[in-house]
């Protein structure tokens, strides 16, 4: 596509509850990261892909947070167990992954926990 | 302390002002620094980017990079109501992992 497309745009759900947050990276782009940014706040690192792996995964909050790309295109973020504090906008990006990286997002999903 | 700090504003000036932003960091290890551009419920957006010290110009746009003084600076001529938008900082030493400030709002009034 022309852009990195995020589904859905906005998310519910309740306390407890588990939820999955989709990204579309760009075609050809090989590097994909994930981001979660709080309201006033700059995005905050969670997790990197280059291909189907994860290279760094050192933002990860705690075990409730997993990503998955396992085709090396789409990717999925899963949250176990939602807590109210996990809610926030999640931001992925994708980039050529040539180096000197430029990163190009899209517009983000919306999580809001209840 | 943040390893990037970014005075969050906001800021508000006329239109047609020159507009200064900055950040401060405090990893030696960066190389790759950033400007991105957030309007309301979308994702940043790239504005420019720069490799080491120096400085870059595109359109109204300049960023300077001083890596002696840890300080990069965006600056923005002729501003436009369009302007008007988070702008955010980013850094990186590698190119895996963007740290970023916490953004400074601009309004640009008519």
């Amino acid at each position: 596509g022309a852009g990195v497309s995020q589904t859905p745009s906005n998310k519910v759900t309740e306390k407890g509850k588990y939820v999955e947050l989709r990204c579309d990276p760009i075609s050809g782009h090989t590097a994909l990261y994930w981001y979660r940014q709080s309201l006033g706040q700059g995005p905050e690192f969670l997790i990197y892909f280059q291909g189907t792996g994860a290279a760094d995964d050192s933002g990860l909050p705690n075990d409730r947070f997993f990503a998955v790309r396992p085709e090396g295109s789409v990717s999925t973020l899963k949250i176990q167990r939602t807590e109210r504090g996990d809610s926030a906008v999640y931001l992925c990006a994708s980039s050529s992954g040539q180096g000197g990286e430029k990163l190009f997002f899209g517009s983000g999903t919306q999580l809001s926990v209840l | 302390q943040k390893e990037v700090e970014q005075d969050p504003g906001p800021l508000s000036v006329p239109e047609g002002a020159i507009v200064s932003l900055n950040c401060t960091y405090s990893n030696s290890a960066f190389q790759y620094f950033m400007w991105y551009r957030q309007y309301s419920r979308k994702g940043p957006e790239l504005l420019m980017y720069t490799y080491s010290s120096g400085n870059k110009e595109d359109g109204r746009f300049t960023a300077q990079v001083d890596k002696s003084s840890k300080y990069i600076s965006l600056f923005i001529r002729d501003s436009q109501p369009s302007d008007s938008a988070t702008y955010l900082c980013a850094m990186s030493a590698r190119t895996d992992k963007l740290i970023f400030g916490t953004g400074t709002r601009l309004q640009v009034f008519p």
